[in-house]
């Protein structure tokens, strides 16, 4: 998992497995959040938010979750595929703002 | 598909001297964005920027650094006298609103300050 602050972790999978990339935040002011995939030589690429009202939203093959109790946020791949190889990072808006703050990032490896 | 360009995709520069970043954001979007990331390191936000002027920045963003909307599609980022720490990859980004959450990302230029 990744939590903002600690070293880039590796999360290596096999291709069609279900991935999870999990996340700590710990501002309680946090109100929406980002899950962003960055490919190597890439800027960041939005992938799914949500908002603090929720506890759980869909996109396709992506599902993200939060629990603001202890202040989780994971990202679920379905059938991860090669192509989903890359870092992921969260981030988070607080208070309002419309500037994200990202985690450190974790390292998805999918093995054909 | 749109999407944001930047120039130079590398740049090396020497200790002391200036870089101009060149960002072209989304014809249609009207916030812009200069974020940037060391290496093996978290997306660092630097500034914002709306009708031609900055709307928020971070405290990275001290006085060596200057924005630019020069004209109706260029955003550019200057680094008046660049030091080693300043080594890093810059991101550009846009967005149509502010609170258009979702921001797209440029693939950056990496800058090497020597």
């Amino acid at each position: 998992g990744e939590s903002v602050g600690l070293h880039l972790p590796t999360l290596s999978v096999q291709e069609g497995d279900n991935s999870i990339i999990n996340c700590a935040y710990s501002n309680s002011a946090s109100d929406y959040f980002i899950w962003y995939k960055q490919e190597s030589g890439k800027g960041p690429q939005f992938i799914i938010d949500i908002r603090s009202n929720m506890d759980k939203r869909q996109g396709q093959r992506v599902t993200v979750l939060l629990n603001k109790t202890v202040k989780h946020l994971s990202l679920q791949i379905a059938a991860t595929q090669p192509g989903d190889s890359a870092v992921y990072f969260c981030a988070e808006n607080i208070g309002g703002s419309y500037i994200p703050t990202f985690g450190r990032g974790t390292s998805l490896i999918v093995h054909p | 598909e749109p999407e944001v360009t930047q120039t130079p995709s590398h740049q090396v520069t020497q200790m002391g001297q200036e870089v101009i970043l060149r960002c072209v954001p989304i014809s249609n979007h009207l916030y812009f964005y200069w974020y940037r990331q060391i290496l093996g390191q978290k997306v660092e936000f630097l500034v914002s920027f709306y009708n031609n002027e900055i709307s928020e920045k971070s405290e990275i963003f001290d006085d060596q650094f200057s924005v630019e909307r020069p004209d109706g599609s260029n955003f550019t980022l200057k680094i008046r006298s660049t030091k080693l720490e300043d080594s890093a990859m810059y991101f550009c980004a846009s967005n149509r609103l502010a609170g258009d959450n979702e921001q797209f990302f440029g693939p950056g230029t990496r800058l090497t300050v020597l």
